[in-house]
């Protein structure tokens, strides 16, 4: 079964770090471009990053750039989000989900992992 | 990056048809043909109903039917039933950089 799996979160400080991995099973991870979608609690989805399939391409929000990296480990299925400069507005579901192959959307996705960012 | 513009909540009785509305700019929904919408049960992960404006995936009730005219993205469901009752949100690619873009999200009630 094609699956998604997301990690790392869970309460940091304000200005603090996380890095989210999220290991991808059962396709050829090698082929497909990923985002990063987060939720903020009783909120609606907000599109966070991409990555290309060679990491050639990468693209962030607004809201987060400058502060999240993301990155990609073909050789470990694993796709990876390095958040830095925390803030209390990045508290938030966040899903890895996978690019279609050939077109725009999103056709599986994780179960999500929280993050919150509290003192 | 402002986010496409979705009611907040929409209703209907089973076996009824509900029609929610998506609408963007020139420079998103009315530009491209990918606008995918996806569902959303309580604590759960979206999952795709609607890919490029009007397919649907496998596996995805042919109740499900999606449309675009000018500006604005439709996502139609005809015969409601109970297990329809989720949040909708809708997505349109808005080019490179911005990438893309989620609708603030409909929830659905299925009275």
């Amino acid at each position: 079964e094609v699956q998604l799996v997301e990690s790392g979160g869970g309460l940091v400080q304000p200005g603090g770090s996380l890095r989210l991995s999220c290991t991808a099973s059962a396709f050829t991870f090698n082929s497909y471009s990923m985002n990063w979608v987060r939720q903020a609690p009783g909120k609606g989805l907000e599109w966070v990053s991409y990555i290309s399939s060679s990491s050639r391409t990468i693209y962030y929000a607004d809201s987060v750039k400058g502060r999240f990296t993301i990155s990609r480990d073909n050789a470990k299925n694993s796709l990876s989000l390095q958040m830095n400069s925390l803030r209390a507005e990045d508290t938030a579901v966040y899903y890895c989900a996978r690019e279609s192959q050939w077109f725009i959307f999103m056709d599986v996705w994780g179960q999500g992992t929280t993050v919150t960012v509290s003192s | 990056q402002s986010a496409l513009t979705q009611p907040r909540s929409v209703s209907g009785s089973p076996g009824q048809s509900v029609t929610l509305s998506c609408t963007g700019t020139s420079s998103d929904v009315g530009a491209y043909t990918y606008v995918s919408w996806y569902q959303q049960h309580p604590g759960k992960a979206p999952k795709l109903v609607i890919s490029e404006v009007s397919k649907r995936p496998s596996g995805v009730p042919d109740r499900f039917s999606g449309s675009k005219s000018g500006n604005t993205a439709s996502l139609t469901i005809s015969g409601l039933q109970a297990e329809d009752e989720a949040d909708y949100y809708c997505c349109s690619y808005a080019g490179t950089y911005t990438y893309v873009v989620f609708g603030g999200g409909t929830k659905l009630t299925v009275l």
